[in-house]
C-alpha cells in the first residue's frame, strides 16, 4: 500500500515571500500521480498543481512549484511571493495510474499554513 | 457550471441510527469517489463509482455503501452509526477518457456529527 507523509504540521510564513511545504511517499510503482491539494476554512479541496511521475520536467503553476524528486520519492511544494489569500490546510496527494489511474486518492495528514502580514 | 454539489452541509445523528448523504458530480463528469476525513487528519477513501458499480473500495467496513444512479450522482451510506464516525464527508467527480481518469474536484463535503 501506498503512504503519503508530510512532516511539517504547521509552517509560518510572512506574506510576499517564500515557503517550502514538504512531501514524501513511499510506493513501488512507477506510474502514478502527485497533487497538491488546498484546503481553506470553506472546507473545499482546491487542486494547487500536479505532477506526472514519468515526467521530469517540475509542474509550475504561477506562483506554485514543485521538486519533484522521484529516486527520494520527495514531492514538495515552493509558493513564492506568499499571499494572505494562501493561508490554508496543504495535502500532499498520491494516485496510482497503473490500471487506468482509477485509483482513489491516498492523502496526507496536511500541514496548515499560516501567513503573517 | 455548478462544480461538484453536496448535500446537506451539516447533520447530526444518534449512535445506531443510519444516514445517507448525496452527491451529484460535476458536470460531464462520470465517476464519483468518497472520502472520510476526521478531525485534523487527511482524507481517507472510502470508495470508488463509476457506470453504477463499486469499482474500487478502501479499508472501510461494510457499514459504508453506496450507489451512483444512471445520471452519475451518488449516495453515501453509513449503517449502524459509531461516536468514531463523526468526520466531513466528502465527493470527488472526475471523468474517465480514454482508459485515463481527470483529476478530481471536490465538493464543500458534509459535516456528520454522531451523539
Amino acid at each position: 500500500a501506498q503512504t503519503v507523509t508530510q512532516s511539517q504540521p504547521e509552517m509560518s510564513v510572512q506574506e510576499a515571500e517564500t515557503v517550502t511545504l514538504s512531501c514524501t511517499y513511499d510506493t513501488s510503482e512507477s506510474d502514478y500521480y502527485l497533487f497538491w491539494y488546498k484546503q481553506p476554512p470553506s472546507r473545499q479541496m482546491i487542486l494547487v498543481i500536479r505532477q506526472e511521475a514519468y515526467k521530469q520536467q517540475n509542474a509550475t503553476e504561477n506562483r506554485f512549484s514543485v521538486n519533484f524528486q522521484k529516486a527520494a520519492k520527495s514531492f514538495s511544494l515552493k509558493i513564492s511571493d506568499s499571499q494572505l489569500g494562501d493561508a490554508a490546510m496543504y495535502f500532499c496527494a498520491y494516485r496510482s495510474n497503473q490500471g487506468g489511474g482509477a485509483d482513489g486518492l491516498t492523502f496526507g495528514k496536511g500541514t496548515h499554513l499560516i501567513i503573517q502580514p | 457550471d455548478a462544480g461538484v454539489t453536496q448535500s446537506p452541509t451539516h447533520l447530526i445523528k444518534t449512535r445506531g441510527q443510519q444516514v445517507t448523504l448525496r452527491c451529484s458530480p460535476k458536470s460531464g463528469h462520470d465517476t464519483v469517489s468518497w472520502y472520510q476525513q476526521a478531525l485534523g487528519q487527511g482524507p481517507q477513501f472510502i470508495f470508488q463509482y463509476y457506470e453504477e458499480e463499486e469499482r474500487q473500495r478502501g479499508n472501510f467496513p461494510d457499514r459504508f455503501s453506496g450507489h451512483q444512479f444512471p445520471n452519475y450522482s451518488s449516495e453515501l451510506n453509513v449503517n449502524a452509526l459509531l461516536l468514531g464516525d463523526s468526520a466531513l464527508y466528502l465527493c470527488a467527480s472526475s471523468l474517465e477518457t480514454g482508459g485515463f481518469s481527470t483529476e478530481a474536484f471536490f465538493g464543500q463535503g458534509t459535516r456528520l456529527t454522531v451523539v
